[in-house]
C-alpha cells in the first residue's frame, strides 16, 4: 500500500523567505512521487516529479524537492518565496512513472506575506 | 502544458436529482480520463480510470450506478451523480493523459453541493 502524509495543512513565510512544505511517503515498492500546485478556480498543475533518476528535483518556478530514502521524505522548497506562489501545494505518490492512480496527500496551503 | 476543461464549476442541485460534470480535453486526445474526489481538509481520492470506448474501472468502495462514467469520444468523459444525496457535495476533479508514459493534466474541478 501507499500513502502521503504532508504535515501542516497551512504554512505561511514572508515573501522573500525561504518556502519548505513537507511530505513523508509509505511505500512497499520503490514509489514515484510528485508535487502539484493548484491556484484558486484552476487545476492541478505538476511542478515536478521523481521517478528514481536523481535525488534532487527541479521543478518549474524555482522549486525542488530531495528524495531521501532514509527519511521517506520528499519536502518541496523554494529559496525565496514569491507573492505568486500563494496557492494549494499536493504531493502525492504513484507505483508508476506516469501519473495514473496517483494517491495525494491533504494538502498543504501556503500563504505569502509581503 | 495540454489544457483540461470541466464544467460546470460549481453546481447546486437538488436531493434526488441527477448532475452531469464534463471533462473535456481541449488540444490533445485523451486515452484515458481519471475521475477524483476531495472531502473538506481531505486528499483527493481516485474513484474511477475510464478508457474511451470501454467501461470505467472503478476503484474500491466506489459505487459504479451512482457514479456513471462515460468515455464515448477522446476528448469527453461525463461523470454522471444520480439521485444525488447531500453526502454527494464535494469537489470533482477529472485528469486526462494521452497515453503511453505521458503526463496526466488536470482540470480546474467541479464544486458540487447538494441541497
Amino acid at each position: 500500500a501507499q500513502s502521503v502524509t504532508q504535515l501542516g495543512s497551512h504554512v505561511s513565510v514572508s515573501e522573500g523567505a525561504l518556502v519548505l512544505l513537507r511530505c513523508n511517503y509509505s511505500s512497499s515498492v520503490p514509489p514515484y512521487l510528485f508535487w502539484y500546485v493548484q491556484y484558486p478556480n484552476q487545476g492541478l498543475q505538476l511542478l515536478l516529479k521523481y521517478t528514481s533518476a536523481a535525488t534532487l528535483v527541479k521543478g518549474i518556478n524555482g522549486f525542488e524537492a530531495e528524495f531521501k530514502k532514509s527519511e521517506t521524505s520528499f519536502h518541496l522548497t523554494k529559496p525565496s518565496a514569491h507573492m505568486s506562489d500563494a496557492a494549494e501545494y499536493f504531493c502525492a505518490v504513484s507505483r508508476s512513472y506516469n501519473t495514473d492512480k496517483l494517491i495525494f496527500g491533504t494538502g498543504t496551503r501556503l500563504q505569502v506575506f509581503p | 502544458g495540454a489544457v483540461v476543461s470541466q464544467h460546470p464549476s460549481r453546481v447546486i442541485c437538488k436531493s434526488g436529482t441527477s448532475v452531469k460534470i464534463e471533462c473535456r480535453s481541449l488540444d490533445f486526445q485523451a486515452t484515458t480520463m481519471f475521475w477524483y474526489r476531495q472531502f473538506p481538509k481531505k486528499s483527493l481520492m481516485l474513484m474511477a480510470t475510464s478508457n474511451e470506448g470501454s467501461k470505467a474501472t472503478y476503484e474500491q468502495g466506489v459505487e459504479k450506478d451512482k457514479f456513471l462514467i462515460n468515455h464515448a469520444s477522446l476528448t469527453l468523459s461525463t461523470l454522471t451523480v444520480t439521485s444525488a444525496h447531500p453526502e454527494d457535495s464535494s469537489f470533482y476533479i477529472c485528469s486526462a493523459e494521452a497515453g503511453g508514459d505521458t503526463e496526466a493534466f488536470f482540470g480546474q474541478g467541479t464544486r458540487l453541493t447538494v441541497v
